[in-house]
């Protein structure tokens, strides 16, 4: 099955700086790859993915980067704001598996201001 | 979102007892996940459906069953609780038929202590 690492489990970050969260990920097949923030006692929401066959994909402030050789994926983050503080979680998927999502252990974002 | 639900919130509970965590949606969404969270091991997969008579094991299904009684209801049931099995549990829905058909909308989290 497949298995996602993600690194750093803890990450701690100047205001304007920016912050990059690193996955890896074992199943050469999966083809989707979200990431999903979750603020203190809520739940965890999709905040960007990417498929296969796009390298990079960017939303205002958030970007992803996908290196399939390497089967690594990245969430950028620029301009870092106290209201980023959270749990991020990449996860990997793909299509016959029907949306099941194998998530990273999670990154916890502090933003110091 | 409260279009996703989970009941109870919190529960407290001792060894040995059934517990049932239900979850309700009116998103029309036909898939349903049941994950639990712990600290430094992400979300893992304990059950999921595809639709009412779907049913499949995830990563984690031993200690867990589950049922599907509408598409709108998926209910876990931890038969005999252990410590370990003290967790945060969430339910979450995705739809194949929609445009994003690979995001999943989690419920709000029940946090299950077994003592």
């Amino acid at each position: 099955g497949e298995n996602v690492e993600q690194h750093p489990s803890t990450l701690s970050v100047q205001e304007g700086d920016s912050a990059v969260i690193k996955c890896t990920y074992s199943d050469s097949a999966s083809n989707y790859f979200p990431w999903y923030k979750q603020e203190l006692g809520k739940r965890p929401q999709l905040i960007i993915d990417i498929r296969s066959n796009v390298g990079e994909k960017k939303d205002q402030r958030i970007a992803v980067t996908l290196n399939k050789t390497a089967k690594h994926f990245s969430l950028h983050i620029t301009e870092t704001q106290p209201e980023d503080s959270a749990v991020y979680f990449c996860a990997a998927s793909r299509n016959n598996a029907g949306n099941m999502l194998t998530f990273g252990g999670g990154t916890r974002l502090m933003v110091k201001p | 979102d409260a279009d996703v639900t989970q009941t109870p919130r919190n529960r407290i509970t001792k060894t040995g007892k059934r517990i049932m965590l239900e979850c309700s949606q009116t998103k029309g969404h036909d898939r349903m996940y049941w994950y639990r969270q712990d600290p430094g091991l992400g979300l893992r997969l304990i059950y999921y459906s595809f639709d009412v008579k779907d049913i499949n094991k995830g990563e984690i299904s031993d200690g867990y069953s589950v049922s599907r009684q509408a598409q709108a209801k998926f209910s876990l049931s931890l038969e005999s609780a252990i410590p370990n099995q003290t967790a945060l549990y969430f339910c979450a829905t995705s739809d194949l038929g929609t445009p994003r058909a690979n995001e999943q909308f989690f419920g709000p989290g029940t946090r299950l202590t077994v003592l």
